[in-house]
């Protein structure tokens, strides 16, 4: 069956540096993939979407990688801050289905 | 311009009760989802809607329903509740049902359902 696995394990990472979180899928091939932020209490933010034809999408201090090959996307926050923390979930669309996939999320905390 | 709104934000209901949740898309926005968040996991499609017309829906049973109206607004009802059904209800909107790979969802802050 179709499976996305995100570290479910908190990351706690110091102030300045890079996170880096992982986001694994199985069974599935899809088009794009989706990263949401979510606080506690709130629904999830959209921050970013690759295609499967991009390596590498960058927004601000936010960068996005996806390897079709490897079934993987990476999500880096470079010089993060405590602001950064929070969940963040990745998603698959399953195209022609209306349905987004998503992971259980991993919680980054930024120690100040 | 006002993101999506969900009503209400908080519920608590008795086992085998019936509960109606309400969402409003973001204006334009004609394809409304709604998710299901028990806690410590990531949201769960329930039901998909475009103009009206159910366009999805998840691995849920069929106490669970929805509809959508002329104004794009949306229901979700759940029947016979269960202690399982307790989770955060997300409704999220968005410019396509499809085609538009640079649409994603925009999400409400949920109803918080707590069954007893």
């Amino acid at each position: 069956s179709q499976k996305i696995e995100q570290n479910s394990e908190a990351l706690n990472i110091q102030e300045g540096k890079t996170a880096t979180l992982t986001c694994n899928y199985t069974n599935y091939s899809p088009a794009y993939l989706q990263w949401y932020r979510q606080d506690p209490g709130r629904g999830p933010v959209f921050l970013l979407l690759i295609r499967e034809n991009e390596k590498e999408k960058r927004k601000e201090r936010l960068k996005v990688t996806f390897d079709t090959t490897l079934k993987q996307s990476l999500f880096h926050i470079t010089a993060s801050q405590p602001a950064d923390s929070a969940t963040y979930l990745c998603a698959l669309d399953t195209s022609g289905t209306y349905k987004y996939i998503f992971g259980t999320g991993t919680r980054l905390k930024v120690l100040a | 311009d006002a993101g999506v709104t969900q009503s209400p934000t908080h519920l608590i209901k008795t086992r085998g009760q019936q509960v109606t949740l309400r969402c409003s898309p973001i204006s334009g926005h004609k394809s409304v989802s709604w998710y299901q968040q028990v806690l410590g996991q990531g949201p769960q499609f329930i039901f998909q809607y475009y103009e009206k017309e159910e366009r999805g829906r998840g691995n849920f049973p069929d106490r669970f329903s929805a509809r959508q109206f002329p104004n794009y607004s949306s229901e979700l009802n759940v029947n016979a509740l269960l202690l399982g059904d307790s989770a955060l209800y997300l409704c999220a909107s968005r410019n396509s049902p499809r085609g538009q790979e640079n649409s994603p969802l925009h999400f409400g802050n949920g109803t918080r359902l707590t069954v007893t």
